[in-house]
Parts: structure tokens; sequence; C-alpha cells
């Protein structure tokens, strides 16, 4: 059974302070992991891993991926309180590109 | 660019009745999907169509169906809606394998 799991489920941190986001994977025919951030609605796009060992970086956002150990890791610094939401990781399957989500990580920032 | 537009936003229902929710996207992808979240579970597939005329099922179908009408539009129908189908739906859709999927906004379904 295809499995995406995610750590921790919820955290708590103060504005400033770096995070960072643990997903692991266990699936068939994958091809890629997705990480998602959620506020109210629809789920938006951060990053898509494709190769291990490349980290991708989109402003005080980073995340990489370990083909070897099946896992990635979303890190935040100087984080804000706009960066409070869900965290979604996914693994998306080879054919038809379907995704199997992890529960997701809640992440709120105190001021 | 509107991107996927889901309707209705919201929907009260009561046990045994049926509700289609409808998807539909502008951004010409040729992939459309639908998913359920619910609390600490994450998102679910329910039903998903590669390409336009087929339809497949994900890992939660049991209690839906679905229509790829054309391209753009991919409809989720409750025949007869139960209690455990309360959730939050999500259509998405995809270009290609090298893009992520892009979402609606979501239907909140509650069954009473």
């Amino acid at each position: 059974e295809d499995k995406v799991v995610q750590s921790p489920l919820s955290l708590v941190v103060h504005e400033g302070d770096t995070v960072t986001l643990n997903c692991s994977y266990e699936v068939t025919n994958f091809r890629s992991l997705l990480w998602y951030k959620q506020e109210k609605k629809a789920p938006t796009f951060l990053f898509m891993l494709t190769s291990s060992g490349i980290e991708k970086k989109s402003g005080r956002l980073s995340s990489i991926l370990d083909k070897k150990e099946l896992f990635s890791i979303l890190n935040i610094t100087a984080t804000q309180t706009g960066d409070s939401a869900v965290y979604l990781c996914a693994a998306g399957l080879q054919g038809a590109q379907k995704l199997v989500f992890g529960q997701g990580t809640r992440l709120t920032i105190n001021p | 660019n509107a991107g996927v537009t889901q309707t209705p936003k919201f929907q009260v229902l009561k046990t045994g009745q049926s509700m289609t929710l409808q998807c539909a996207q502008d951004m010409n992808h040729n992939s459309m999907y639908w998913y359920r979240q619910d609390p600490g579970m994450g998102l679910r597939l329910i039903y998903y169509s590669a390409s336009e005329g087929t339809t497949d099922k994900g890992e939660v179908p049991n209690g839906y169906n679905v229509s790829r009408l054309n391209k753009r539009e991919f409809s989720l129908r409750l025949e007869s809606a139960a209690p455990s189908q309360t959730s939050v739906y999500f259509c998405a859709s995809l270009r290609d394998s090298t893009q992520p999927q892009h979402f609606g906004d979501g239907t909140r379904l509650s069954i009473l």
C-alpha cells in the first residue's frame, strides 16, 4: 500500500525561528515529491522534486529530496506569521500522475 | 485566468439525497482529479481522468461516480449521500508530468 508520512503533525514556534518539516514515503512507481501550502482554501504549490540531493529554493523556503532514504524535508528560515498554514507533502506516481498525500503538518507562527 | 473552478462552495444534504459537484478548468489541462480531505487524513484520491474520455478509480471510490463531460469539465456525483461522505472535496487538474497539479478552492459538503 502506498504511504506518505509527515512529521511533526503540529508545530508551534515564534516568529523568526527556523523550522524543518519532514516527509517520508513508500510508494510504487515513484516519480516526484511535491510540497503544497494550504491556508483557508486550495493547496498552493511550493516545490516539485524529482532528483536526489538537489536543493530547491524560493525565498526563505527550501526543500531537498533523498531518493535512497525515501524522504524529503522542507525548511523555512526566519519564519513570519504569514507562514502559518498546513504544509502538505505528496508523492507523485508514474503514469496517470496520481498524488498520494501525507496527513499534513499544521505550522503556527506566534508573533 | 480563473484556473480550477468548483461549484457549489458549500452544500448541506440529508442522508439519501443525491448531489453533483461541478469542476471546470480553463488551462487546457489533460488530466483531472477529485480528492476528499478529512481532518487528520490529508487528501485522498476518489477518481481521476487521465485524459478526455477516460476515468479511473482512486483510493476511495465507493459511493461516488464521475463524468468527464469534455476536456474542461469533470463532475463528481453522490447518488445516495451518507454521513460518512461529509468532507471537503477538491478538484485538481494537470497539464503533464513535468508540472504540479492545480487545485480548486474546494466544496464543503455536510450530510445530516
